[in-house]
């Protein structure tokens, strides 16, 4: 099975609103991923966790908070987003170790109004 | 630095014609992998192919093959014989062997492929 799973795929909200993203494998990968997306650019990293912890945080505001409840779930929190925010938010996960090749999932598509 | 430079944009081909996708890299590390990634309008990236800097052998997979040259730093991809199921963007990428960049992927900006009937 090398499926990574997302939900929802698609997500409208307010800029007050509080919602969560999901993300989930069963590949036995220890390092998980997200990704933020915008029209006709490539993925731009936001955060990484390895071994469930947090690894790489690429200076991500605040208002986008990850968790890595165990190994086979990713969540994005989400709270306060701006409409610039809006993307596609793409999930990967691997095995820990760099060459590995990331499997990504397919993406939540988040509109902020 | 790591870079990844895909300098075509776009490219439109027929049908049956082949097409390459070049890809040019630029790194200090000894110890580097390249990966190439399609992304069809669905929005999900499908890995195609993981190269590994101490391995020049150059691969095939049914119509895709894949060159890859460290003395001029490219890792190119080609389809043979296009079909209008090719038609996404391909995006080249690089992730290092040290440990301060391990787990970063560096993309190219992709490259949008558009094949016609």
């Amino acid at each position: 099975d090398t499926e990574v799973t997302q939900t929802p795929k698609h997500l409208v909200m307010g800029m007050t609103n509080k919602k969560s993203l999901k993300c989930e494998q069963h590949m036995g990968h220890r390092a998980m991923y997200w990704y933020k997306q915008k029209a006709k650019k490539p993925p731009e990293l936001m955060f990484v966790y390895s071994y469930e912890k947090l690894s790489i945080n690429e200076s991500v505001p605040s208002r986008f908070s990850p968790e890595c409840p165990n190994s086979s779930l990713l969540n994005l929190h989400l709270h306060a987003l701006q409409p610039e925010d809006s993307a596609l938010y793409l999930c990967a996960s691997s095995a820990p170790r760099g060459y590995n090749e990331q499997f990504f999932g397919p993406g939540t598509r988040l509109t902020v109004l | 630095a790591q870079k990844v430079t895909q300098a075509q944009t776009e490219i439109s081909v027929v049908e049956k014609e082949d097409v390459t996708l070049d890809c040019v890299y630029e790194t200090r590390d000894t110890t580097y992998y390249l990966f190439w990634y399609k992304q069809p309008p669905s929005g999900e990236l499908v890995f195609l192919i993981r190269r590994n800097s101490f391995d020049e052998q150059n691969e095939i997979s049914g119509r895709y093959s894949w060159n890859f040259q460290k003395s001029t730093s490219s890792f190119n991809f080609t389809i043979t014989a296009s079909q209008v199921v090719d038609s996404a963007v391909y995006f080249c990428a690089l992730r290092g062997g040290r440990g301060s960049t391990l787990g970063r992927l560096y993309f190219g900006r992709g490259t949008q492929l558009t094949v016609w009937p």
